[in-house]
């Protein structure tokens, strides 16, 4: 099955810092990647939509200049959290649909745990 | 308003027994329908998905019922196991969305040893 590997898997960092968190397609390309949040016994709620070689279209009352999203190849998309705050503090998850097939099943990540401390 | 519906919230089964997760969805042109297992501090893994154009999949312990009249499409887990424990999400591509994946709130699933 299509492997998604996100790196990495959790991480704490200092407020007002950035945090770089990564997403990669191992055995497929994907021209689509979708970025995630979760709260604690919530469901995951979409943040933005990653395109390869455009800009990401992000979903009402998401920040765009707070959740920088960067998809610079058909395997890699990055979504770098800036200047974050103890609020930023979530469980990160990316998606990813293979390039070669349509309208299929979306792969997901292993999540990443930021906490801002 | 568009939306997947998702009941129940929780759900605590005996071990050996079946259980049973129900979604609803409002966008009668969705045709894709994947039911994902997450556990504790991992990302939700595919367990088993059902296309528009049949109405019953099945994969060892796990079922997926599509009702495309009433909109609504069903989890059935047989003989459950501890394993089975976890939060399970079901989605569905809605048109207001943009055809992107829209979860429901998630059941969490307990099976009792």
């Amino acid at each position: 099955g299509a492997v998604v590997s996100q790196h990495p898997s959790w991480v704490i960092c200092k407020s007002g810092t950035s945090v770089k968190i990564e997403c990669r397609s191992l055995d497929f390309q994907a021209t689509t990647m979708f970025w995630y949040r979760q709260f604690p016994k919530q469901s995951l709620m979409l943040m933005a939509t990653s395109n390869e070689g455009s800009k990401a279209t992000y979903e009402q009352g998401v920040e765009k200049d707070k959740f920088l999203i960067n998809h610079a190849s058909l395997t890699l998309s990055t979504l770098t959290v800036t200047s974050a705050h103890p609020e930023d503090s979530s469980f990160y998850i990316c998606s990813a649909r293979d390039y070669a097939r349509v309208n299929t099943e979306a792969f997901f990540g292993q999540g990443t745990r930021l906490t801002v401390v | 308003g568009e939306n997947v519906e998702q009941h129940p919230s929780t759900l605590s089964v005996q071990e050996g027994d079946s259980a049973v997760i129900k979604c609803t969805y409002s966008d009668s042109a969705s045709n894709y329908f994947p039911w994902y297992k997450q556990e504790l501090g991992k990302g939700p893994q595919l367990i088993i998905d059902i296309r528009s154009n049949v109405g019953e999949k099945k994969d060892q312990r796990i079922a997926v019922t599509l009702n495309k009249t009433a909109k609504h499409f069903s989890l059935h887990i047989t003989e459950t196991q501890p394993e089975d424990s976890a939060v399970y999400f079901c989605a569905a591509p809605l048109k207001a969305a943009g055809n992107k994946l829209t979860f429901g709130g998630g059941t969490r699933v307990l099976v009792k040893p």
